[in-house]
């Protein structure tokens, strides 16, 4: 059975420091990861999909990472800003017709 | 853009009533799917469809059910509510399989069962 890791369960830094989430998995036979960011009291939003015959997927001033050897993904949050906090979950899919796999978050706080 | 959309935002129920929660989208997209998040729990999957007349089991489907007439609503009912069942649930959709494309979430229905 696929299971999903996030460590630390939470993480506080200082505005403008170059951060990393840490997301690892059991099985590595995987279709997809993909994370997502929740605002407290609000739904999931999708921020990145990495495929996995994908290496890392870029938008903005997050890049996300895949190792699947290894079973671990990494999001990357550059020049970290006050609104990016948040909860952040990565969720793997065991195939493309079977329901991802969800780790429990790790809640950041970027303090001003 | 509509989106993923659920009804109500909050409920509270007494023991042992029951009601429908709903939710729909109006991306055309095939899988549909239900969850509910508990502090400590992380999300856990209700039911889940991958089209109009087929339903499926989670993680945790005891208590619910579920059905789907139409591509555009994937209703939960809860039967018999219960304490346990105070939650936040989650709908979510997405344009083709279970996980092959972005995953969409509604703005989450907040349920206190006394």
């Amino acid at each position: 059975k696929q299971e999903v890791t996030q460590i630390p369960a939470a993480l506080s830094v200082p505005e403008g420091e170059n951060l990393v989430l840490n997301c690892s998995f059991t099985d590595s036979a995987i279709y997809n990861l993909q994370w997502f960011r929740q605002d407290p009291g609000k739904g999931l939003t999708s921020l990145l999909l990495i495929q996995s015959s994908q290496r890392e997927q870029t938008s903005g001033r997050l890049n996300a990472s895949l190792d699947k050897s290894s079973g671990r993904s990494t999001l990357y949050i550059a020049a970290s800003q006050p609104g990016d906090s948040a909860t952040y979950l990565c969720a793997v899919a065991p195939s493309g017709n079977t329901p991802l796999v969800f780790g429990k978050g790790t809640r950041l706080s970027v303090i001003a | 853009n509509a989106g993923v959309t659920q009804t109500p935002k909050f409920q509270v129920l007494k023991t042992g009533q029951s009601m429908t929660l709903q939710c729909a989208q109006d991306m055309n997209h095939e899988y549909m799917s239900w969850y509910r998040q508990d502090p400590g729990m992380g999300l856990r999957l209700i039911h889940y469809s991958v089209g109009a007349g087929i339903t499926d089991q989670g993680e945790v489907p005891n208590g619910y059910n579920v059905s789907r007439s139409t591509t555009e609503d994937f209703p939960l009912r809860l039967l018999s509510a219960a304490p346990s069942q105070t939650s936040v649930y989650f709908c979510a959709s997405s344009w083709v399989g279970a996980s092959a494309g972005e995953l969409f979430f509604g703005e989450g229905s907040r349920l206190t069962v006394l």
